[in-house]
């Protein structure tokens, strides 16, 4: 099985911080994603990668970057973390080059919380 | 607006009964497609995959079925267990060189 694993599972910061979320894939996979995930919205793209050091805009990238700096890790970094960033994060990944025919595969989730 | 998009926000089903979750989508493009298990507290979990060349593909206890006609997309889930209870996602690609979409999720009740 596909293991997506994010370092952690609830984040509490303040207003201002620079923060990192963390994520490992085990099986090799080309594709790693960033999601957020808020009531009534669903879960929204805000970055992608398809592979080492390189990184694509998703839907709602402003005031997020992400760094991959090797196949298996792929970063979520909020510059200076704002309230309206409070939210569950997903990571994911998938096999296949691109958006082919490979379902993404995530992990549990970091609830983070700005205070 | 979403292009993916369901017909009932929640779901209750007796304990052994069938399952079936809806699903709408807006563009007839769309050339895959994919259900998630979301469960309290977890990450979304794929359970099966369509192309759009099948209108049909079945799982252990689930079947996907696509109506190209009418854009729809349906879970079955055979003989419900209570572990079954969770959030339900489709998903749609426009097409190979496009990301995917969610939609906003159905709620699986398992009444006993």
């Amino acid at each position: 099985d596909v293991k997506v694993t994010q370092s952690s599972r609830y984040l509490v910061k303040r207003t201002g911080e620079k923060v990192f979320l963390e994520c490992v894939q085990d099986m090799d996979h080309e594709n790693m994603f960033w999601y957020r995930q808020d009531p009534g919205l669903g879960l929204r793209l805000i970055y992608f990668s398809y592979d080492v050091k390189m990184k694509e805009k998703g839907d709602i990238p402003e005031g997020y970057s992400v760094s991959r700096e090797k196949k298996e890790r792929f970063s979520l970094i909020l510059e200076s973390a704002s309230t309206n960033q409070t939210s569950m994060y997903l990571c994911a990944s998938s096999l296949l080059r691109g958006f082919a025919d490979s379902p993404l595969h995530f992990g549990n989730g970091t609830r983070l919380t700005v205070t | 607006g979403e292009s993916v998009g369901l017909h009932l926000p929640t779901l209750s089903v007796q304990e052994g009964d069938n399952s079936i979750i809806n699903c709408a989508y807006s563009n007839s493009a769309s050339d895959y497609f994919i259900w998630y298990k979301q469960e309290s507290g977890k990450g979304p979990q794929f359970i099966i995959d369509i192309r759009s060349n099948m209108d049909k593909r079945q799982g252990q206890r689930v079947t996907v079925l696509l109506n190209k006609t009418v854009k729809h997309l349906s879970l079955q889930i055979a003989a419900t267990q209570p572990g079954d209870s969770a959030v339900y996602f489709c998903a749609e690609r426009l097409n190979r060189d496009d990301k995917i979409i969610f939609g906003k999720g159905t709620r699986l009740h398992i009444l006993p």
